[in-house]
């Protein structure tokens, strides 16, 4: 079936940027997200990404997709202590979001 | 703005005992789920409905039922709780824009 792959754990130092790291499975993927949940919370839609872009920006926030590797990544720049989080990289193969498959996320750890 | 509201946040629950988790939302959406979360694996999907009157079973769904009799509310009952369930658990809803909004979560501890 399919599935999301990313690292649990990442560690940075505050002010540098964070690369969270993710690969899927399923080739008709056609929404790729990304999810923060802040301790005791919910997840928070971060950002998402169509299957037919390469790039997307939104102001710290840069997502990458390579779609012949089936490769997905979130770059936070200038990483605050605030962005520690876990985030999730979810893809969805159709519209309605009701099947949307997660990842298991990635703890960020930011140094002070 | 209430968006996903699910109640209760927590749970103790005795093994054999069954519950209700309840979920509602204010924004009108077709589309509502129900995950489970547990460390390392995830959200995982128990069940969902893509209108009122209509269920599915996800990823996960022993153990669990639902029901959609309304657009608004989709709870999710335990039937006689064990360890197992013992989770976090998430209730969602999504626009045809794929965006899927979260309730706060519900803590579940099953002795």
């Amino acid at each position: 079936g399919e599935d999301v792959e990313q690292s649990l754990f990442l560690s940075v130092r505050e002010g540098d940027s964070s690369v969270i790291n993710c690969t899927y499975t399923d080739s008709s993927s056609t929404y790729l997200y990304w999810y923060k949940q802040e301790p005791g919370a919910g997840l928070q839609l971060l950002t998402y990404i169509f299957s037919n872009m390469d790039m997307k920006q939104d102001q710290r926030l840069t997502v990458l997709l390579n779609k012949k590797d089936k490769h997905l990544s979130l770059r936070i720049a200038d990483t605050q202590t605030g962005d520690s989080a876990i985030y999730f990289c979810a893809e969805s193969p159709n519209t309605g979001g009701f099947k949307t498959i997660f990842g298991a996320g990635t703890r960020l750890f930011v140094k002070a | 703005n209430a968006g996903v509201t699910q109640t209760p946040k927590f749970q103790v629950l005795k093994t054999g005992q069954s519950m209700t988790l309840q979920c509602a939302q204010d924004m009108n959406h077709e589309y509502m789920s129900w995950y489970r979360q547990d460390p390392g694996m995830g959200l995982r999907l128990i069940h969902y409905s893509v209108g009122a009157g209509i269920t599915d079973q996800g990823e996960v769904p022993n153990g669990y039922n639902v029901s959609r009799s309304t657009t608004e509310d989709f709870p999710l009952r335990l039937l006689s709780a064990a360890p197992s369930q013992t989770s976090v658990y998430f209730c969602a809803s999504t626009n045809a824009g794929n965006t899927i909004y979260f309730g706060e979560g519900s803590w579940l501890t099953v002795v």
